[in-house]
Parts: C-alpha cells; structure tokens; sequence
C-alpha cells in the first residue's frame, strides 16, 4: 500500500526567507509524486510533480521540490516567501501501477508573514 | 476553458434522503475521481474511474456509489446519508500520456447530514 506523510500541520515563515514544506512517502515500485496547494475558499492546484528525471522539479509560482530517493522524501521549497503563498499544501503519490489510484497527505498551512 | 464543474457547490440535507453530486470535465479525460475533504485528514479518495463504465473503490467507499455512464460525467451518489458524511467533497479529472499526469480539481461541493 502507498502512502504520504507531511509531518508538519503548520510551517510559518517569514516574508523573504526561504520555505521548505516536507513530505516523505512509501510506495512500491516507481514514485509519482505531485504537489497540490489549496488557497482559502478555493479547489486544489496542481504545483508540480516527478515521474522520472532531474530530482530537482521546478513548478508554478517559484516552488521547486527535490526528489531524494534515498530518504523517499519530496520536499517543497521556495527561495523567497510571499504573504501570498499562505495556503495549505498537499503533497500526494499515484500508483505506478493504477494512474487512478491517489493518495494524499494530510496538508500542511503555510503562513507567510510579513 | 479546460474546467471540472461540480453541483451543487453547498447542499444541506437530511440524514437517508438520497442524493447526487454531479462532476462533469470538458478535457476528454479517461480518468476522473472523488475525494472528501476533512479538517487533519486531509483528502482522501472515494471512488476513481478509469473510463466510460469502469470503476474502482478508492480508500473510503464504503456509503457511496458512482456511475460512468458518459465521458465526461462522473456523478458520486448518496443513497442514504448520514452525519458522517458531512464533508467538503472534490471531483477531479486527470490528464495522462506522457508526462502530463496532472489532477484538474473541480470547486467543490461542501455537504452537511442533518
């Protein structure tokens, strides 16, 4: 069984720092993993995801996530925080077997302060 | 525009009084899927579809039923509600092929079992 954890429920920094949104995951076989972010009120969007190559993914709104195999850990990561990146983010695996099958961490809010 | 619409976005109702939730996606996906939203669980899935008539439990079926009848709709039905099943409730359509693989969400239908 494939699974997702964010061991963090909230991560605040402050405006201009650098952010880091953790996730590690189990699954067998070959990882698919996906970022997805919820503004207040709103559905989920896609941020970025890795299938195969480069372990540095780069996605929408300046996040990156490094994929390291070896600690099976996707953390997200931005340079330099926004106030508008305040959201909750989820991290999620699919299975490489069953492109319907998804799993999804339990989120993490992110709170940027100015 | 590439959308997922779901209805009714809020619905209040009554513990056994049967309903249905309707998605519907204009992208020509294959795949489409239902997920619940509650606080600290964050999402999990319900049912996913692999194509027109193809259907598969995800980690939370159990009080729900979905159809596939058609491409592009992928209603999620409650024969008989109860209060544990107030939730916020997302449909999604996922793209494959290559290196797509991306999960469009829908704005979600948020639901209360008197």
């Amino acid at each position: 069984a494939q699974s997702v954890a964010q061991p963090e429920d909230q991560v605040n920094v402050a405006e201009g720092n650098p952010l880091t949104v953790k996730c590690t995951y189990s699954v067998s076989g070959n990882p698919y993993l996906f970022w997805y972010v919820q503004y207040p009120n709103r559905g989920l969007q896609f941020l970025l995801k890795y299938i195969t190559g480069d372990n540095l993914v780069k996605g929408s709104y300046g996040f990156e996530a490094e994929f390291n195999k070896s600690q099976t850990s996707f953390h997200l990561k931005k340079p330099s925080a926004l106030v508008s990146d305040s959201a909750l983010y989820f991290c999620a695996v699919r299975d490489s077997q069953d492109a319907g099958k998804s799993t999804f961490g339990d989120g993490t809010t992110l709170t940027v302060k100015p | 525009e590439a959308q997922v619409t779901q209805n009714p976005r809020y619905l209040i109702t009554v513990t056994g009084k049967k309903l249905t939730v309707t998605c519907s996606q204009n992208m020509n996906h294959e795949y489409m899927s239902w997920y619940r939203q509650d606080p600290g669980l964050g999402l999990r899935q319900i049912y996913y579809s692999m194509n027109v008539e193809v259907t598969d439990k995800g980690d939370v079926p159990e009080g729900y039923k979905v159809s596939r009848k058609e491409k592009r709709n992928f209603p999620l039905i409650l024969e008989s509600p109860s209060p544990n099943q107030t939730s916020l409730y997302f449909c999604a359509s996922i793209s494959r092929g290559g290196r797509t693989d991306t999960q469009y969400f829908g704005p979600g239908t948020r639901l209360t079992v008197l």
